[in-house]
């Protein structure tokens, strides 16, 4: 069974960095044309995908985020890490990852992250 | 970027009901579509891929179709558990983009 779960900081100020944390099992990130892609959805909005890793170490990013982004992974720790810059009010969302090689499944729950000073 | 826009952005229909939801993408993207459903507070789950393939153990009531620009899901004999919005995505190229959702409503 696959399952992907999503941890870091609940509340982050405007201007700083976020760093959220997927932590994966039931795949290896090791195996070709696996993917793993955090995608976001702010409240009451539609979704928007950010960025993705895979097993190759091959990275796409949102051209929109792209300067504010960084995706890197940790194989031996099933982990695969989201950087985020300058974080703004409008950044407020719930962010997800997902496992792909083309399509995201499965997906992790889900975490809250609210932008206020 | 490849825009996807659904229509309706709203539905509302009743238990038994066929419902069908419409994806445009600004360009074509041959077979390069999915559909995700998604309940208040959870998230997002694959149904169709491929445009017409059904991910295992979703039930067959769900069916896609399309090619190229235009795609279609379709919900057969709706059932209560369905009521919930419907997103579709592109896989032809990077970013990969959704749709803006499609409500289904009960009526």
């Amino acid at each position: 069974q696959i399952t992907l779960k999503e941890s870091g900081p609940t509340l982050v100020k405007p201007t700083q960095t976020l760093t959220l944390t997927c932590t994966f099992s039931g795949f290896s990130l090791t195996t070709a044309g696996v993917g793993v892609n955090w995608i976001r959805q702010a409240p009451g909005k539609a979704l928007e995908w950010l960025a993705v890793i895979y097993w190759d170490d091959d990275k796409r990013y949102s051209p929109s985020l792209k300067t504010r982004l960084t995706i890197t992974k940790d194989t031996s720790k099933n982990q695969v890490v989201l950087t985020m810059t300058n974080m703004d009010p409008v950044d407020t969302a719930t962010y997800f990852c997902a496992q792909s090689s083309d399509w995201f499944d499965p997906w992790g729950q889900g975490t809250l992250v609210t932008v206020s000073s | 970027d490849i825009q996807m826009t659904q229509s309706p952005s709203s539905v509302s229909a009743s238990v038994g009901d066929r419902v069908t939801i419409t994806c445009r993408a600004s360009q074509g993207i041959s077979s390069w579509l999915a559909w995700y459903q998604q309940k208040p507070g959870k998230a997002p789950k694959l149904l169709i891929y491929s445009a017409s393939r059904l991910q295992s153990g979703v039930p067959s009531r769900f069916s896609g179709s399309g090619s190229g620009t235009d795609f279609t899901l379709t919900i057969s004999n709706l059932q209560p558990e369905d009521f919930a919005t419907y997103y579709c995505q592109q896989a032809n190229s990077f970013p990969y983009t959704f749709g803006q959702g499609t409500r289904l409503d009960l009526k």
